[in-house]
C-alpha cells in the first residue's frame, strides 16, 4: 500500500484533457512540496512538475500541477499518444523521514 | 550535463552478495545527494535511501533499513547501492536519482540496473 494514493488509470482521446489525482495526509503533501514524474516503459522516470507547480526546462506547458490541503492534482492537456506512460506523484513524508511516492496512474490515450 | 550512468544487469543467486553502481558526471559530485529507487516487477517506484557523497551521511526508508547499503566514493564519483544476502523478493529495477536538494525532487536520473535473483 503506497502512502500516496492515485487512481491506477486514467484515459482520454488525443487533443482531450486528463488530471491525475494524488492523495495523501498533513505529513507528507499538507506540510512539504508535490512533484510529478513521467515513467515511459523501458526509460528512466522524468521530472514533470516540482515545488507543485513548476515545470523544470523543456516540459512544455500542457503539463501543470496543483496543490489543495492534502491533494495534489496533475494536468495534461492537449493528451498526445506520446503522453501514454505511468504517473507518478512524489513528496517527503516528515513522519517517515522518507521520500514517498503514489501507486502510479497508467495513462492511456485512447 | 549531469549524467548518472548506472552499472550492468545482474544475474544473481539467493544469500549472494551484490553491490551496483551510479557515477555522476557533469557536475561537482559532492554538491547533490544519490538517493536509490527500487522499482519491482509491475509495481510502483519506492525511496530507499539516500547519500550524502560530501561526507557520506546516510538515511533510509523504514522499509529498507537494514536490508541495504547506500555507500559513496566522492574520488571516483559514485556511489553504491549493496546487498549482503539477496532474496528472490530483491528481484527489480534499481535506479538512482538526484536533484538540487537532498531528496525529491529528482531532476536526474540514472538509467536503471535490472536485478534478478533466482535460484
Amino acid at each position: 500500500q503506497s502512502v500516496l494514493t492515485q487512481p491506477p488509470s486514467v484515459s482520454a482521446a488525443p487533443g482531450q484533457k486528463v488530471t491525475i489525482s494524488c492523495s495523501g495526509s498533513s505529513s507528507n503533501i499538507g506540510n512539504n512540496y508535490v512533484s510529478w514524474y513521467q515513467h515511459l516503459p523501458g526509460t528512466a522516470p522524468k521530472l514533470l512538475i516540482y515545488e507543485n507547480n513548476k515545470r523544470p526546462s523543456g516540459i512544455p506547458d500542457r503539463f501543470s500541477g496543483s496543490k489543495s490541503g492534502t491533494s495534489a492534482t496533475l494536468g495534461i492537456t492537449g493528451l498526445q499518444t506520446g503522453d501514454e506512460a505511468d504517473y507518478y506523484c512524489g513528496t517527503w513524508d516528515s513522519s517517515l523521514s522518507a521520500v514517498v511516492f503514489g501507486g502510479g496512474t497508467k495513462l492511456t490515450v485512447l | 550535463e549531469v549524467q548518472l550512468v548506472q552499472s550492468g544487469a545482474e544475474v544473481k543467486k539467493p544469500g549472494e552478495s551484490l553491490r551496483i553502481s551510479c557515477r555522476g558526471s557533469g557536475y561537482r559530485f559532492t554538491t547533490y545527494w544519490i538517493s536509490w529507487v527500487r522499482q519491482m516487477p509491475g509495481k510502483g517506484l519506492e525511496w530507499m535511501g539516500r547519500i550524502d557523497p560530501s561526507d557520506s551521511y546516510t538515511d533510509y526508508s523504514p522499509s529498507f533499513q537494514g536490508h541495504v547499503a547506500v555507500s559513496a566514493d566522492k574520488s571516483i564519483s559514485t556511489a553504491y547501492l549493496q546487498w549482503s544476502s539477496l532474496k528472490a523478493s530483491d528481484t527489480a529495477m534499481y535506479y538512482c536519482a538526484s536533484g538540487h536538494g537532498s531528496s525529491d525532487p529528482f531532476d536526474y536520473w540514472g538509467q536503471g540496473t535490472l536485478v534478478t535473483v533466482s535460484s
